[in-house]
């Protein structure tokens, strides 16, 4: 059974940079059946996609992260991470790593638990 | 910021039937995207509910059905249960965004 755990600190101050990284389990980060992604959802707020990476390492980020964001892979750990730079409060959230099922037209088929990320000084 | 829009919440009796919308555009499911559904209870993560529109993973019980017709789709819970109440949200993909886009997310409560 695959499963995902995120990991990281749960408070960054405002303007430094939120790290995260999610370890796979029950399977291979370097399938190229499969590609990965993060999600997050603010208190009280719907969820929001951040970024894809894909098998071929090609990434596509969401165009209102995108100047802030960094996805990358650690294939030896079978782990993948999330850098968000300059963080305000508006980037307090419950931060989710998950697996696309296919490249074309992709969706989430496994989740982590989520890790909330505050950011306050 | 979402672009897929549903209504804040539903509500239904034990047994009933309940549908969810979730209303795009033509750069997203009325580009012929899939679309796919999710349940969300606090402090878990999300389930996987349906996908390309009408599939439903190993485990997923065929009360949840889901449906797509021009720049929307709909998912059907029938026979509603009290374990249903949770949070449920859209996902396709947007050719504007370059990239995959949620729904606004829908409460159902189960009377």
């Amino acid at each position: 059974q695959l499963q995902l755990q995120e990991s990281g600190p749960g408070l960054v101050k405002p303007s430094e940079t939120l790290s995260l990284t999610c370890t796979v389990s029950g399977g291979s980060i370097s399938s190229s059946a499969y590609s990965w992604g993060w999600i997050r959802q603010p208190p009280g707020k719907g969820l929001e996609w951040i970024v894809n990476m894909y098998y071929d390492a090609s990434t596509h980020y969401n165009p209102s992260l995108q100047s802030r964001v960094t996805i990358s892979v650690d294939t030896s750990k079978n782990q993948f991470s999330l850098k968000v730079r300059s963080v305000t409060a508006a980037d307090t959230a419950e931060y989710y790593c998950a697996r696309l099922a296919r490249t074309v037209d992709p969706y989430f088929d496994y989740w982590g638990q989520g890790i909330l990320v505050t950011v306050s000084s | 910021q979402s672009v897929l829009t549903q209504p804040p919440s539903v509500s239904g009796a034990p047994g009933q039937r309940v549908t969810i919308s979730c209303t795009g555009s033509t750069s997203n499911i009325g580009a012929g995207y899939d679309v796919h559904w999710y349940q969300h209870l606090p402090g878990t993560a999300p389930k996987l509910l349906t996908f390309g529109n009408n599939n439903r993973p190993s485990g997923v019980p065929d009360r949840f059905s889901g449906s797509k017709s021009g720049t929307s789709a709909s998912l059907a819970i029938t026979g509603l249960q009290a374990e249903d109440e949770a949070d449920y949200y859209c996902q396709s993909y947007d050719n504007n965004l370059n990239g995959s886009v949620f729904g606004t997310g829908t409460k159902v409560t189960v009377l």
